[in-house]
Protein backbone atom coordinates (compact mmCIF):
# COMPACT_ATOMS: atom_id res chain seq x y z
CA UNK A 1 0.00 0.00 0.00
CA UNK A 2 1.53 3.14 -0.94
CA UNK A 3 1.55 5.84 2.01
CA UNK A 4 1.03 9.07 2.39
CA UNK A 5 2.42 11.92 -0.17
CA UNK A 6 2.80 15.21 0.06
CA UNK A 7 3.66 18.07 -2.77
CA UNK A 8 5.73 20.19 -3.10
CA UNK A 9 8.82 19.02 -0.91
CA UNK A 10 10.36 22.18 -0.92
CA UNK A 11 9.24 25.85 -0.82
CA UNK A 12 10.62 29.34 -1.04
CA UNK A 13 8.08 31.88 -0.72
CA UNK A 14 8.07 35.70 0.19
CA UNK A 15 6.22 37.85 2.67
CA UNK A 16 2.71 38.54 1.75
CA UNK A 17 2.27 35.53 -0.60
CA UNK A 18 0.52 32.94 -0.39
CA UNK A 19 1.10 29.01 -0.47
CA UNK A 20 -0.90 26.28 -1.32
CA UNK A 21 0.34 22.73 -0.32
CA UNK A 22 -1.14 18.92 -1.18
CA UNK A 23 -1.44 15.94 0.37
CA UNK A 24 -2.99 12.09 -0.66
CA UNK A 25 -3.21 9.90 2.03
CA UNK A 26 -3.21 6.41 2.26
CA UNK A 27 -5.57 4.47 0.35
CA UNK A 28 -8.93 3.91 2.07
CA UNK A 29 -7.94 6.42 5.25
CA UNK A 30 -10.66 8.94 4.96
CA UNK A 31 -9.27 11.67 7.61
CA UNK A 32 -5.97 13.70 6.72
CA UNK A 33 -4.70 15.77 9.58
CA UNK A 34 -2.14 18.75 9.05
CA UNK A 35 0.86 19.63 11.54
CA UNK A 36 3.64 22.33 11.30
CA UNK A 37 6.25 21.59 13.01
CA UNK A 38 9.37 24.34 14.43
CA UNK A 39 12.32 23.62 16.15
CA UNK A 40 10.63 26.11 18.77
CA UNK A 41 7.17 24.86 19.24
CA UNK A 42 7.60 21.15 18.22
CA UNK A 43 4.48 19.45 16.50
CA UNK A 44 1.62 21.61 16.31
CA UNK A 45 -1.84 20.66 14.94
CA UNK A 46 -3.26 22.90 12.55
CA UNK A 47 -6.68 21.40 11.51
CA UNK A 48 -8.16 17.76 10.07
CA UNK A 49 -10.46 16.60 7.97
CA UNK A 50 -12.95 13.56 7.58
CA UNK A 51 -15.55 13.08 4.57
CA UNK A 52 -14.78 16.42 3.17
CA UNK A 53 -15.72 18.60 6.75
CA UNK A 54 -13.65 20.04 9.08
CA UNK A 55 -13.82 17.81 12.07
CA UNK A 56 -11.04 19.60 14.52
CA UNK A 57 -9.20 22.42 14.43
CA UNK A 58 -5.87 23.92 16.26
CA UNK A 59 -5.51 27.17 17.62
CA UNK A 60 -4.27 29.09 14.18
CA UNK A 61 -4.98 32.47 12.48
CA UNK A 62 -7.53 32.17 9.84
CA UNK A 63 -4.83 33.16 7.00
CA UNK A 64 -4.06 28.94 7.46
CA UNK A 65 -7.33 27.22 5.78
CA UNK A 66 -7.64 23.65 4.30
CA UNK A 67 -10.17 21.52 2.11
CA UNK A 68 -10.66 17.76 1.27
CA UNK A 69 -11.88 16.47 -2.01
CA UNK A 70 -14.01 13.46 -2.23
CA UNK A 71 -10.56 11.39 -3.17
CA UNK A 72 -9.55 12.20 0.95
CA UNK A 73 -7.04 13.97 -0.61
CA UNK A 74 -6.33 17.69 1.03
CA UNK A 75 -4.80 20.78 0.57
CA UNK A 76 -3.56 23.29 2.61
CA UNK A 77 -3.58 27.04 1.82
CA UNK A 78 -1.68 29.51 3.82
CA UNK A 79 -2.43 33.56 2.56
CA UNK A 80 -0.31 36.53 3.51
CA UNK A 81 2.87 34.23 4.22
CA UNK A 82 4.89 35.97 7.33
CA UNK A 83 8.53 34.65 8.53
CA UNK A 84 7.46 32.56 11.25
CA UNK A 85 5.33 30.56 8.90
CA UNK A 86 8.50 29.03 7.80
CA UNK A 87 8.13 25.22 9.25
CA UNK A 88 8.51 21.67 8.14
CA UNK A 89 4.23 20.95 7.57
CA UNK A 90 3.15 17.68 7.84
CA UNK A 91 -0.02 15.63 6.31
CA UNK A 92 -1.13 12.63 8.36
CA UNK A 93 -3.78 10.07 7.44
CA UNK A 94 -6.15 8.13 9.30
CA UNK A 95 -8.39 5.59 9.09
CA UNK A 96 -9.95 6.59 12.11
CA UNK A 97 -11.17 3.62 13.51
CA UNK A 98 -12.43 4.94 16.81
CA UNK A 99 -10.47 4.02 19.84
CA UNK A 100 -7.49 2.86 17.67
CA UNK A 101 -7.10 6.12 15.26
CA UNK A 102 -3.27 5.90 14.10
CA UNK A 103 -1.99 8.30 12.33
CA UNK A 104 0.51 7.71 9.21
CA UNK A 105 3.07 10.92 8.61
CA UNK A 106 3.62 11.82 4.84
CA UNK A 107 7.22 13.18 3.94
CA UNK A 108 6.22 17.06 4.96
CA UNK A 109 6.27 19.79 3.08
CA UNK A 110 9.51 22.42 3.94
CA UNK A 111 8.47 26.14 3.14
CA UNK A 112 11.08 28.50 3.99
CA UNK A 113 9.49 32.29 3.81
CA UNK A 114 11.89 34.96 2.75
CA UNK B 1 -5.02 22.17 28.16
CA UNK B 2 -3.96 18.91 27.11
CA UNK B 3 -0.12 18.34 27.41
CA UNK B 4 2.43 15.34 27.08
CA UNK B 5 5.67 15.92 29.06
CA UNK B 6 8.97 14.54 27.49
CA UNK B 7 12.52 15.35 28.64
CA UNK B 8 14.05 16.59 25.79
CA UNK B 9 17.48 15.20 26.07
CA UNK B 10 19.60 14.66 24.70
CA UNK B 11 19.82 11.02 26.28
CA UNK B 12 23.05 9.32 25.89
CA UNK B 13 23.63 5.60 25.96
CA UNK B 14 26.28 3.18 24.45
CA UNK B 15 25.43 0.54 21.31
CA UNK B 16 24.16 -2.59 23.04
CA UNK B 17 22.43 -1.00 25.98
CA UNK B 18 18.87 -0.27 26.90
CA UNK B 19 17.51 3.33 26.31
CA UNK B 20 14.80 4.02 28.55
CA UNK B 21 12.36 6.94 27.16
CA UNK B 22 9.68 8.40 29.35
CA UNK B 23 6.52 10.21 28.80
CA UNK B 24 3.50 11.62 31.04
CA UNK B 25 0.29 13.22 29.81
CA UNK B 26 -2.61 15.09 31.23
CA UNK B 27 -5.59 13.86 30.04
CA UNK B 28 -7.34 11.20 32.26
CA UNK B 29 -9.23 10.22 29.45
CA UNK B 30 -6.72 9.47 26.91
CA UNK B 31 -7.09 6.24 25.54
CA UNK B 32 -4.30 5.69 22.62
CA UNK B 33 -0.98 6.18 22.93
CA UNK B 34 2.33 5.82 20.43
CA UNK B 35 5.70 6.44 19.89
CA UNK B 36 7.13 7.95 16.83
CA UNK B 37 10.64 8.05 15.57
CA UNK B 38 11.98 10.99 13.81
CA UNK B 39 15.23 11.72 12.09
CA UNK B 40 16.47 14.86 11.11
CA UNK B 41 15.09 16.34 8.20
CA UNK B 42 12.70 13.87 7.85
CA UNK B 43 8.68 13.32 8.85
CA UNK B 44 8.18 11.41 12.37
CA UNK B 45 7.66 7.19 11.59
CA UNK B 46 4.95 5.40 13.96
CA UNK B 47 7.27 2.61 15.82
CA UNK B 48 4.52 1.66 18.64
CA UNK B 49 0.84 2.08 19.49
CA UNK B 50 -0.50 0.91 22.61
CA UNK B 51 -4.40 0.81 24.63
CA UNK B 52 -4.05 -1.32 27.51
CA UNK B 53 -1.84 -0.96 30.66
CA UNK B 54 0.98 -2.96 31.09
CA UNK B 55 3.79 -3.94 28.49
CA UNK B 56 4.22 -5.00 24.81
CA UNK B 57 6.98 -5.76 23.11
CA UNK B 58 7.75 -5.81 19.13
CA UNK B 59 11.07 -6.72 18.46
CA UNK B 60 13.51 -4.58 20.24
CA UNK B 61 11.19 -2.03 21.27
CA UNK B 62 8.80 -2.65 24.33
CA UNK B 63 5.80 0.01 25.19
CA UNK B 64 4.75 0.10 28.66
CA UNK B 65 1.55 2.07 30.04
CA UNK B 66 0.54 3.10 33.55
CA UNK B 67 -3.29 4.85 33.13
CA UNK B 68 -3.50 5.07 36.95
CA UNK B 69 0.20 7.19 36.41
CA UNK B 70 -0.38 8.53 33.37
CA UNK B 71 3.24 7.40 32.47
CA UNK B 72 3.72 5.71 29.07
CA UNK B 73 7.36 4.56 28.39
CA UNK B 74 9.35 3.18 25.27
CA UNK B 75 12.63 0.57 25.64
CA UNK B 76 14.70 0.17 23.00
CA UNK B 77 16.97 -3.46 23.58
CA UNK B 78 20.15 -3.69 22.33
CA UNK B 79 20.10 0.08 20.60
CA UNK B 80 22.22 0.65 17.97
CA UNK B 81 23.48 4.04 16.38
CA UNK B 82 20.84 3.92 13.82
CA UNK B 83 18.13 4.41 16.77
CA UNK B 84 19.78 7.95 17.44
CA UNK B 85 17.22 10.04 16.30
CA UNK B 86 14.14 12.12 18.44
CA UNK B 87 11.23 10.18 19.73
CA UNK B 88 8.20 11.65 19.95
CA UNK B 89 5.24 10.61 22.15
CA UNK B 90 1.78 10.87 21.69
CA UNK B 91 -1.67 10.65 23.52
CA UNK B 92 -5.07 10.24 22.09
CA UNK B 93 -8.42 10.56 23.91
CA UNK B 94 -11.63 9.13 21.99
CA UNK B 95 -13.31 12.44 21.75
CA UNK B 96 -11.15 14.16 19.08
CA UNK B 97 -9.00 11.16 17.59
CA UNK B 98 -6.24 14.06 17.53
CA UNK B 99 -3.72 13.16 19.89
CA UNK B 100 -1.52 15.60 21.14
CA UNK B 101 2.43 15.39 20.97
CA UNK B 102 5.03 15.62 22.94
CA UNK B 103 8.33 17.70 22.02
CA UNK B 104 10.77 14.97 21.90
CA UNK B 105 13.31 12.94 23.38
CA UNK B 106 16.53 13.23 21.52
CA UNK B 107 18.15 10.26 21.52
CA UNK B 108 21.82 9.55 20.84
CA UNK B 109 23.68 5.87 20.85
CA UNK B 110 26.98 5.99 20.29
CA UNK B 111 29.69 2.92 19.11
Amino acid sequence: KAGVTQTPRYLIKTRGQQVTLSCSPISGHRSVSWYQQTPGQGLQFLFEYFSETQRNKGNFPGRFSGRQFSNSRSEMNVSTLELGDSALYLCASSSANRGQETQYFGPGTRLLVL
Amino acid sequence: QKEVEQNSGPLSVPEGAIASLNCTYSDRVSQSFFWYRQYSGKSPELIMSIYSNGDKEDGRFTAQLNKASQYVSLLIRDSQPSDSATYLCAAASGGSYIPTFGRGTSLIVHP
